[in-house]
């Protein structure tokens, strides 16, 4: 089993829609969580940071789950900008986890 | 503020032939690392290091060299490529290892071994 999973789509979504991703993590002493975002051909770029309450950005909001081990990413009101990879980060006491991403297409 | 800069950003290179990838960055940055990207894999550490003079290895070192003379440079080394080792490769640097601060990546160097 990876130790980030996530699924890696694609999610093909009207714009205007509202659309969710979840990441799981199988190392319980994760620490820090974090969501970035990756277009075709470029590098990760921060997108949030995921906080142990949740958090919000604008149209983003981003969830902990620690008892279940998974942090999600909500997206609503999309647009067409927003196509991209998402790649979770899980990071721990030594070392630093990426998902393989999961691949949102928003469409006219 | 060019951040962290990576050259080239292309290369193809035969199989056993060696090479260096450059990556610099201007932040005053610890921690500098090394990743590749493959198809289905996300993001593999390869090599990374703490502070000038300190490095370390990641999931993936094999076939890898890494330096640290100073804290601005960061140069990763092929010794012998490989197919296998055909990928994007992406180097990223933050204040600190492990800490809540993102990391800043690099463009990317496009590695083809034939």
């Amino acid at each position: 089993r990876k130790e980030v999973e996530q699924d890696p789509g694609p999610f093909n979504v009207p714009e205007g829609a509202t659309v969710a991703f979840n990441c799981t993590y199988s190392n319980s002493a994760s620490q820090s969580f974090f969501w970035y975002r990756q277009d075709c051909r470029k590098e990760p770029k921060l997108l949030m940071s995921v906080y142990s309450s949740g958090n919000e950005d604008g149209r983003f909001t981003a969830q902990l789950n620690r008892a279940s081990q998974y942090i999600s990413l909500l997206i609503r009101d999309s647009k067409l900008s927003d196509s991209a990879t998402y790649l979770c980060v899980v990071i721990g006491v030594n070392d630093m986890r990426f998902g393989a991403g999961t691949r949102l297409t928003v469409k006219p | 503020n060019a951040g962290v800069t990576q050259t080239p950003k292309f290369q193809v290179l035969k199989t056993g032939q060696s090479m260096t990838l450059q990556c610099a960055q201007d932040m005053n940055h610890e921690y500098m690392s090394w990743y590749r990207q493959d198809p289905g894999m996300g993001l593999r550490l390869i090599h990374y290091s703490v502070g000038a003079g300190i490095t370390d290895q990641g999931e993936v070192p094999n076939g890898y060299n890494v330096s640290r003379s100073t804290t601005e440079d960061f140069p990763l080394r092929l010794l012998s490529a490989a197919p296998s080792q055909t990928s994007v490769y992406f180097c990223a640097s933050s204040r600190r290892q492990n800490s809540n601060q993102p990391q800043h990546f690099g463009d990317g160097t496009r590695l083809s071994i034939l």
